[in-house]
């Protein structure tokens, strides 16, 4: 059973940063495209990053291009999140996903960690 | 990748068909994934590939596709089956995905 657990969420100012974090086990992470994820309060799902199976090749929705960074290490597993000047229109629940590999489905994600700016 | 539209809210009686549509000027050389969630959980993914259903998803679920529209069918619904229910698609890269509004199945 895939598993995927975010953490690094929390409380942030206008302006400040946060990382956000997601260790993912029982699959071969290095095999597999990951995503980011978020949900505002109330809203649908938005889309905000990609990035190759190698980390070689990354894309950002507009809404956080430069300011957010996504990376990741397939040594230790683990995915990353770096976000930059934070918005209040930044607060939402934010999910580590992983790429089904076939249609760019998304095929497991995490129980997803709430960042409030 | 282009906006994905679904209607925002769809009502049903315990036992019939609830058919919820995605669509996209895309959408015709296009996959689309279809996701279920509950209110405080992750999504999980009911079908992808427009119309394959992953291990563990029950028969009730199906998918089809015509032009640039996408259906989800939920066949005998259940009154578990109200919840949100989400469509998604992705460029031929695979690098940018998109999401529908999201449709509210409301079983009555």
């Amino acid at each position: 059973q895939v598993q995927l657990v975010e953490s690094g969420g929390g409380v942030v100012q206008p302006g400040r940063s946060l990382r956000l974090s997601c260790a993912a086990s029982e699959f071969i992470f290095s095999a597999y495209h990951m995503h980011w994820v978020r949900q505002g309060p109330g809203k649908g799902l938005e889309w905000l990053a990609f990035i190759s199976y190698d980390g070689s090749d990354k894309n950002y929705a507009d809404s956080v291009k430069g300011r957010f960074t996504i990376s990741r290490d397939n040594s230790r597993n683990t995915l990353t999140l770096q976000m930059d000047g934070l918005r209040v229109e930044d607060t939402a629940v934010y999910y580590c996903v992983k790429d089904d590999g076939i249609t760019s489905g998304l095929d497991a994600w995490g129980h997803g960690t709430t960042v409030s700016v | 990748s282009s906006a994905l539209t679904q209607p925002p809210s769809v009502s049903v009686s315990p036992g019939q068909t609830a058919s919820i549509t995605c669509s996209g000027p895309a959408l015709s050389d296009r996959y689309v994934n279809w996701y279920q969630q509950r209110p405080g959980r992750a999504p999980v993914m009911v079908i992808y590939k427009d119309t394959e259903r992953p291990s563990g998803i029950p028969e009730r679920f199906s998918g089809s596709s015509s032009g640039t529209t996408v259906t989800l069918t939920i066949s005998g619904v259940l009154p578990e089956d109200e919840t949100d229910y989400y469509c998604q698609s992705a460029d031929n890269s695979g690098r940018n995905l998109v999401f529908g509004g999201g449709t509210k199945l409301t079983v009555l």
